[in-house]
């Protein structure tokens, strides 16, 4: 069965302090990992699609890189503004839904 | 560019009540639609998802229920609604199949 778990669930930093965010994955077949980022009270904004291992992309102080297991989310010298849930997904054999990981909260403190 | 919206963005509603919430996708044609809730502290769980008018397709069975009844609209609704429906309902859309998901603003519902 297709499954994606994301760790850690919370993760704390201070301003600066570079970390990464996991998304383990067993999928029949990848067809595609997304990330997304999430404001309190807000739906999901689209970050990045990542569909072979060894690609990376990034935006800001975000980099994804994947492998043919997990996919990591760098953040480095994160801001407090970078605080939000962090949430990963991957489409179904269909192509016609996305699972989604429960997310890391990430707080960054100034 | 294309833009979701969905309302209302809060509600709060007795047990036993009826349910509708809207979501209309505009700049794009036959987008495919989803309906997903999460629960306080939970992940994202799919609801139900349509590939075009009047196609629906549920994930969990439950006292709701979608429609579709034109390209770009799609509403929740329930007849009677259950404490255990509260949570953040969040409409999306995609074009085609592995392609990125958008999503709408989210309306919160409470029952009580």
């Amino acid at each position: 069965e297709d499954q994606v778990t994301q760790s850690p669930e919370a993760l704390r930093l201070q301003e600066g302090e570079s970390s990464s965010l996991n998304c383990s994955y067993t999928v029949s077949g990848l067809r595609g990992l997304f990330w997304y980022r999430q404001d309190p009270g807000k739906g999901p904004e689209f970050l990045f699609t990542l569909y072979s291992a060894g690609e990376e992309k990034e935006k800001e102080r975000l980099k994804a890189t994947l492998t043919k297991k997990e996919s990591f989310l760098h953040i480095t010298a994160p801001k407090p503004e970078d605080s939000a849930t962090y949430l990963c997904a991957f489409p179904s054999n269909t192509g016609n839904q996305f699972y989604f990981g429960t997310g890391t909260s990430l707080t960054v403190i100034p | 560019s294309q833009t979701i919206h969905q309302w209302p963005a809060t509600l709060v509603q007795p047990v036993g009540s009826p349910l509708s919430l809207e979501c209309t996708v505009e700049g794009t044609s036959n987008p495919n639609l989803y309906w997903y809730r999460q629960a306080a502290g939970r992940g994202l769980q799919l609801l139900f998802y349509s590939v075009g008018i009047g196609q629906i397709s549920s994930e969990v069975p439950q006292n709701l229920s979608a429609s579709r009844p034109q390209d770009r609209q799609f509403i929740l609704s329930s007849k009677k609604l259950l404490l255990s429906d509260s949570g953040f309902y969040l409409c999306a859309w995609s074009v085609g199949t592995r392609n990125t998901i958008y999503f709408g603003e989210g309306s919160w519902l409470t029952v009580v």
